[in-house]
């Protein structure tokens, strides 16, 4: 039981650049979402999916596009990588039937020149 | 969801109970105060969440104060690997009517064990 999987682990884009961030649970859970965290700072929501075939934006959505693939897996999107998406990315799934616990994966350290 | 206030950053010794304070004085009646902290370059961790009794698990206790403005989270015995940053989040459960809408952090209190 791996718990929250991301690939790749570390990532450096040159600006306009496109690339997808992947990201899948063996937890059997409903519930996925995609955050940042910039320096300092606490994580903000990307995206997030309340469950297969439906996505919503969070607080930073600009620039970015998810695809929830299946219930396992949900991918992050940069069609055109900006510096000020340098960041770390964090995955993380839950499931509400049960507890509104998430479970976060290790992240992705992205930086884009 | 309400917003919280946090410390910055706080030292404890090892070995010793660690106190982290969170006020959050606009709770609502349904929203639920939780812990999550995260250890350096990791994901956050969850650690503990409670609606109005104390609650204790294998890794924290909660103490939520009667009017539900404030909470402690206590660390009995902390080591050195409970240096890290901790979140206190308010929030209505997902399965309580609340939405899979992710988690609000602030900057969390960063909390150092001294040896």
């Amino acid at each position: 039981n791996a718990g929250v999987t991301q690939t790749p682990k570390f990532q450096v884009l040159k600006t306009g650049q496109s690339m997808t961030l992947q990201c899948a649970q063996d937890m059997n859970h409903n519930s996925m979402y995609w955050y940042r965290q910039d320096p300092g700072m606490g994580l903000r929501l990307i995206y997030y999916s309340a469950s297969e075939g439906t996505t919503d934006k969070g607080e930073v959505p600009n620039g970015y596009n998810v695809s929830r693939l299946n219930k396992r897996e949900f991918s992050l999107r940069l069609e055109s990588a900006a510096p000020s998406q340098t960041s770390v990315y964090f995955c993380a799934s839950s499931e509400p039937a049960q507890s509104d616990t998430q479970y976060f994966g290790p992240g992705t350290r992205l930086t884009v020149l | 969801d309400a917003k919280t206030t946090q410390p910055p950053s706080m030292d404890c010794a090892e070995g010793r109970a660690a106190n982290l304070p969170c006020n959050h004085s606009t709770i609502s009646g349904n929203e639920y105060v939780y812990w999550y902290r995260q250890i350096h370059s990791q994901g956050p961790q969850y650690i503990i969440h409670g609606l109005k009794n104390n609650e204790t698990n294998e890794m924290a206790s909660l103490i939520i104060t009667e009017d539900r403005k404030s909470s402690t989270l206590i660390l009995p015995h902390a080591t050195l690997r409970d240096t890290a940053v901790y979140y206190c989040i308010v929030r209505v459960e997902e399965y309580s009517g609340g939405g899979a809408d992710g988690l609000t952090f602030g900057k969390g209190t960063h909390l150092i064990i001294q040896p």
